[in-house]
């Protein structure tokens, strides 16, 4: 089945810094990577994603790219703030008969500082 | 429109009890997946449901079950309650207007959290 490891477990930056997460799955049949953010108690919020016929995403502060032939997407955040801090999980999917099916990372703390 | 709501938002058991959770999606959405978040293990998919029809199941063994009704709001059961099985249990609700087609994007409920003593 697939499997996804994501990178680095955790992440403390300086407010204004970037950040960046990595992540790796293994099916590569997989062609949908959405990215969720996590504040403690919360539920799971969508930030951004990015189907396999598409390069690169980018939403104001946060971007995301892939790379299908690699196997790899990134997300990247820019001109980090403290509200950013919360936990960031990748996630993978095949859609087809598999929909409804997202395979997750392990999950990203990150922390800006003031 | 109204987001995913689950119900109850916390649970107390003791072990070999078992439990209903409820998830009602948002408006519209017709497919349901479950998912348990963990400390160690991450968010694990537990099943997926569209049509009041099962289409896939996670590696999760036969004491986890689940159903949906006809107005797509789902429910997930948990019988013989374990230590193990402590965790929050995620719903996440998308269109699946269509079959096959690649993920659409899923919106979570806020979760139940079991705490099995």
């Amino acid at each position: 089945g697939e499997n996804v490891e994501q990178h680095p477990s955790t992440l403390s930056v300086q407010e204004g810094d970037s950040a960046v997460i990595k992540c790796t799955y293994s099916d590569s049949a997989s062609n949908y990577f959405p990215w969720y953010k996590q504040e403690l108690g919360k539920r799971p919020q969508l930030i951004i994603d990015i189907r396999s016929n598409v390069g690169e995403k980018k939403d104001q502060r946060i971007a995301v790219t892939l790379n299908k032939t690699a196997k790899h997407f990134s997300l990247h955040i820019t001109e980090t703030q403290p509200e950013d801090s919360a936990v960031y999980f990748c996630a993978a999917s095949r859609g087809g008969t598999s929909y409804g099916k997202l395979t997750f990372g392990q999950g990203t703390i990150l922390t800006v500082h003031p | 429109k109204a987001g995913v709501t689950q119900t109850p938002r916390y649970l107390i058991k003791t072990r070999g009890q078992q439990v209903t959770l409820s998830c009602s999606p948002i408006s519209g959405h017709r497919s349901v997946s479950w998912y348990q978040q963990t400390p160690g293990q991450g968010l694990q998919f537990l099943f997926e449901y569209f049509s009041e029809t099962q289409r896939n199941k996670g590696n999760f063994p036969g004491r986890f079950s689940g159903r949906q009704f006809s107005n797509s709001r789902s429910e997930m059961n948990v019988s013989t309650l374990e230590l193990g099985d402590s965790a929050l249990y995620l719903c996440a609700s998308s269109l699946g207007m269509r079959r096959g087609p690649p993920q659409e994007t899923q919106y979570f409920g806020p979760g139940t959290r079991l705490l099995v003593l």
